[in-house]
């Protein structure tokens, strides 16, 4: 089975940094993806990391651990629209994705 | 037009009833899902298809039922509703090559009383 480990809530301030951390249990590893959801609207894709380290993509971050079986996402320069929610998955070697349960950011002035 | 469009976008049923939520997509994609979003547990798949003669048992099926009508269109069917599946569910395509970038669709609502 697969599951996945990430914290329900996390606020910060405009402007600062912030982690949203991951960790995850699975019968074969085959990347790690990050996804946003703001209220109301549909997952859209954020980012992947299929090897060790980090990847970047603007004011965002994400790392990957295998050995740790650990990733996270970094948000850098928030802003007020980064508010959402943000799910981690892993893809199994049967190319299913299977999510973490979301961690809702709420971005404060 | 949206590139995953569900129909219909909220839906309110009785106990018992049969509900077809409907799925198409404009991505050219073969592999389509059906996920089910609760607060608190995240996206949980409950049936996927690589292809038109392809169709799998997701973590979630029971109760549930799909069928894959052509490589664009994906539906899924509650033949007797319950009220424990009042959820927002949501179709996603993606590529084979790109199968950790799913697209979604907008979402259907579904209440049952």
């Amino acid at each position: 089975g697969q599951s996945l480990e990430q914290p329900s809530e996390v606020t910060a301030v405009e402007g600062a940094i912030v982690q949203i951390n991951c960790t995850y249990q699975t019968s074969g590893f085959y990347g790690l993806s990050w996804y946003q959801q703001h209220d109301g609207g549909a997952p859209t894709f954020l980012s992947y990391n299929a090897l060790d380290g980090l990847e970047e993509t603007g004011r965002f971050s994400s790392f990957l651990s295998r050995s740790d079986s650990y990733g996270y996402l970094l948000l850098q320069e928030l802003q007020m629209k980064d508010s959402a929610s943000y799910f981690c998955a892993v893809r199994n070697a049967g190319n299913m994705l299977t999510f973490g349960g979301g961690t809702r950011l709420m971005v404060k002035p | 037009d949206a590139d995953v469009t569900q129909t219909p976008r909220n839906r309110i049923t009785k106990t018992g009833k049969r509900i077809m939520l409907e799925c198409s997509q404009t991505k050219g994609h073969d592999r389509m899902y059906w996920y089910r979003q609760d607060p608190g547990l995240g996206l949980r798949l409950i049936y996927y298809s690589f292809d038109v003669k392809d169709i799998n048992k997701g973590e979630i099926s029971d109760g549930y039922s799909v069928s894959r009508q052509a490589q664009a269109k994906f539906s899924l069917s509650l033949e007797s509703a319950i009220p424990n599946q009042t959820a927002l569910y949501f179709c996603a395509t993606s590529g084979y090559s790109g199968a950790n970038v799913l697209t979604f669709g907008a979402g259907s609502r579904l209440t049952v009383l």
